[in-house]
């Protein structure tokens, strides 16, 4: 079962930050975050993950909080490409069965 | 994408009739999952592979049957079908199952039974 809480859908100018929260409380010290998005109907794709250190690539960053329970994805500046479904899943270390993707946050990115 | 793909990309068929899917991979990863993906369910994992030969089951299994018979492929097949099984099939290969490695996905197969 996803072990993570999304809001369903978010709105973003073009050109600013996009910042999409995640709520894991439950997650465990051995379990990473991990970002994909899906653009319409394509196959999802990977876009960062973490453990706790905040991570930063030419996609996005990942801001993850202290206690671990939330996290956050920043794209740092939208485009009407980035409208997608973003998932974020809490994976388990080593475990790759246990890859559950929940229902995602829809982000529209407006002009 | 680059490395994968499904076959067919559309598929209509009957009720009760059998349904084979093929995923193909180029990449040589070892891991290779089915999912499945329905409005308001997200992705469900189907089954799994983590070798030639070696599979398992995932979260909803039921009505569907794998095989792995060479690295590169993984077929999906549906017995006899249902309209339940009505879905987009998505496939997704790994190169391990370390936390560094992750899924890359296939451009899915869209199923409908009727």
């Amino acid at each position: 079962d996803a072990k993570t809480t999304q809001p369903p859908s978010m709105d973003c100018a073009e050109g600013r930050a996009a910042n999409l929260p995640c709520n894991h409380s439950t997650i465990s010290g051995n379990e990473y975050v991990y970002w994909y998005r899906q653009i319409h109907s394509q196959g999802p794709q990977y876009i960062i993950h973490g453990l706790k250190n905040n991570e930063t690539n030419e996609m996005a960053s990942l801001i993850i909080t202290e206690d671990r329970k939330s996290s956050t994805l920043i794209l740092p500046h939208a485009t009407l490409r980035d409208t997608a479904v973003y998932y974020c899943i809490v994976r388990e270390q080593y475990n790759f069965n246990k890859f559950y993707f929940g229902s995602g946050t829809k982000l529209n990115v407006k002009p | 994408d680059a490395g994968i793909t499904q076959s067919p990309r559309h598929k209509v068929t009957e009720t009760g009739t059998p349904v084979t899917l093929r995923c193909h991979q180029t990449e040589n990863h070892r891991y290779m999952y089915w999912y499945r993906q329905d409005p308001g369910h997200g992705l469900r994992l189907i089954h799994y592979s983590y070798g030639v030969k070696d599979t398992d089951k995932g979260e909803v299994s039921d009505g569907y049957s794998v095989s792995r018979s060479k690295t590169e492929d993984f077929l999906l097949t549906l017995e006899s079908a249902t309209s339940s099984q009505t879905s987009v099939y998505f496939c997704a290969i790994s190169e391990g199952t370390a936390v560094n490695y992750g899924y890359t996905f296939g451009s899915g197969t869209r199923l409908t039974v009727v």
